[in-house]
């Protein structure tokens, strides 16, 4: 089984709202990330988790805060968000050896208004 | 800068034909490398994972990979149009606990009937 789950599918939020997207994986994978794409752009890297630890953040902005309450869950805390912060959010998890294999989850579009 | 890189296309094909996507890699530290196909409105999909020189077939997917030439491609024969979506190229040096992936801008393949 190699699913990913990401909820909720859509969101909608105004700048001055709070709002967290979650991820779930029951693949055993110690790895978990958050990724932002835009359209018609690759998925960029947000942020790494590996053993549940933060282990890369690509200086995202701290209006984004993720968190990793253990191996199967992650989490994305939304706060004070833009406009142009509106985007597909996809998580993922991976082993951490041999092969890195990243499995996306279906992704939370989000919409700030 | 680590730099992975493909023709944005469209690449258009007709049904039945072989399709070649290629991509080229800057980073010779490189392990693992990766073949996403991604629908309009959806999330990547894992479709093909090749870590050594040469050829990896599965079903209507072969992935090449070249290390010398920092290249790696990828073939669909017997193309559908069900195939039409982007396809992104990822590398991935996979060095410590981090699987991070550096993926390319992506080729979109047009299969037509």
């Amino acid at each position: 089984d190699t699913e990913v789950t990401q909820t909720p599918k859509h969101l909608v939020m105004g700048m001055t709202n709070k709002k967290s997207l979650k991820c779930e994986q029951h693949m055993g994978h110690r790895a978990m990330y958050w990724y932002k794409q835009k359209a018609k752009k690759p998925p960029e890297l947000m942020f790494v988790y590996s053993y549940e630890k933060l282990s890369i953040n690509e200086s995202v902005p701290s209006r984004f805060s993720p968190e990793c309450p253990n191996s199967s869950l992650l989490n994305l805390h939304l706060h004070a968000l833009q406009p142009e912060d509106s985007a597909l959010y996809l998580c993922a998890s991976s082993q951490l050896r041999p092969d890195y294999e990243q499995y996306f989850g279906p992704g939370t579009r989000l919409t700030v208004t | 800068q680590k730099e992975v890189e493909q023709n944005s296309g469209p690449l258009s094909v007709p049904e039945g034909a072989i399709a070649s996507l290629n991509c080229t890699y800057s980073d010779r530290g490189s392990q693992s490398f990766f073949w996403y196909r991604q629908y309009s409105g959806k999330s990547p999909e894992l479709i093909m994972s090749i870590y050594s020189n040469g050829d990896k077939e599965d079903g209507r997917f072969t992935a090449q990979l070249n290390k010398a030439s920092q290249y790696v491609s990828l073939l669909i024969r017997d193309s559908q149009p069900s195939d039409s979506a982007t396809y992104l190229c990822a590398v991935s040096t996979g060095t410590g606990n981090t699987g991070k992936l550096i993926f390319g801008q992506g080729t979109t393949l047009q299969v037509k009937p």
